[in-house]
C-alpha cells in the first residue's frame, strides 16, 4: 500500500518568508509525528498528533513553528519568518495507535533557508 | 546530557566481519527500545525492536541491559548492503515520540 508521503520534496526559501510543509500519513494510522534532522545531526522530535486529542507541541523550538492535522489525516507544518537555522530535513512519520516504535517515515522535505 | 548517546563512528569493516554498536540512554524509565537504519539521504526505517531477553533476526542480534541503560546491536557476516547509519531509538517522550541517537555510521568494504 501507499506509504507516508510528504511535499514538497525540496524547498528553498528566503530568510523571513513563511513555508508550509505537508504530510499525508498511511491510511488508518491515527498517530502522526513531525521530526527535524539538521545536517549531520540526529532526529529531533517536534510535535505529535494522536486521533482527536490535543497535539503535544513540546518539541517545537519556537513560536514560529506550528502544525495542524485536519480530519485526522493530512498534516501541515508551518514555519513563519524562516531563519537560516531552520534549514533541515523535516520528516513526518505515522503509526497505528499503540504500536509504539514502529513508525513509518516519509521521505522528508529538505528545507533550505537562504 | 543527551537522552540517547551513540559512538558516531564511522566503522569501516570488510565484508564478512562482525561489528557491534553500542548505545546508552539516560532515562531509566524508558520502556521501549529500537534500532532503526537510515541510508544516505533517505528516511529512517525500523530494523528491529530490542527486547529485555535479547533478540535475533538473521545476522542481527540486539541486546538490552536495563541496569546499565545500555543497548547493543551485533551484525554478523557483514554485507556491502549493510552500509548505512544505525540509529539507536528510545521511547521516552510523549505518546511514543521517539528519542533518536545521532547514529553510528557503518561502511562495509569489499
Amino acid at each position: 500500500g501507499a506509504g507516508v508521503s510528504q511535499s514538497p520534496s525540496n524547498k528553498v526559501t528566503e530568510k523571513g518568508k513563511d513555508v508550509e510543509l505537508r504530510c499525508d500519513p498511511i491510511s488508518g494510522h491515527t498517530a502522526l509525528y513531525w521530526y527535524r534532522q539538521r545536517l549531520g545531526q540526529g532526529l529531533e522530535f517536534l510535535i505529535y498528533f494522536q486521533g482527536n486529542s490535543a497535539p503535544d507541541k513540546s518539541g517545537l523550538p519556537s513560536d514560529r513553528f506550528s502544525a495542524e492535522r485536519t480530519g485526522g489525516s493530512v498534516s501541515t507544518l508551518t514555519i513563519q519568518r524562516t531563519q537560516q537555522e531552520d534549514s533541515a530535513v523535516y520528516l513526518c512519520a505515522s503509526s497505528v495507535e499503540g504500536t509504539g516504535g514502529e513508525q513509518y517515515f516519509g521521505p522528508g522535505t529538505r528545507l533550505t533557508v537562504t | 546530557r543527551k537522552e540517547v548517546e551513540q559512538d558516531p563512528g564511522p566503522f569501516n569493516v570488510p565484508e564478512g566481519a562482525t561489528v557491534a554498536f553500542n548505545c546508552t540512554y539516560s532515562n531509566s524509565a524508558s520502556q521501549s527500545f529500537f534500532w532503526y537504519r537510515q541510508d544516505c539521504r533517505k528516511e529512517p526505517k525500523l530494523l528491529m525492536s530490542v527486547y529485555s531477553s535479547g533478540n535475533e533476526d538473521g545476522r542481527f542480534t540486539a541486546q538490552l541491559n536495563r541496569a546499565s541503560q545500555y543497548i547493543s546491536l551485533l551484525i554478523r557476516d557483514s554485507k556491502l548492503s549493510d552500509s548505512a547509519t544505525y540509529l539507536c531509538v528510545v521511547i521516552g517522550g510523549p505518546g511514543y515520540a521517539l528519542n533518536f541517537g545521532k547514529g553510528t555510521s557503518l561502511l562495509v568494504t569489499p
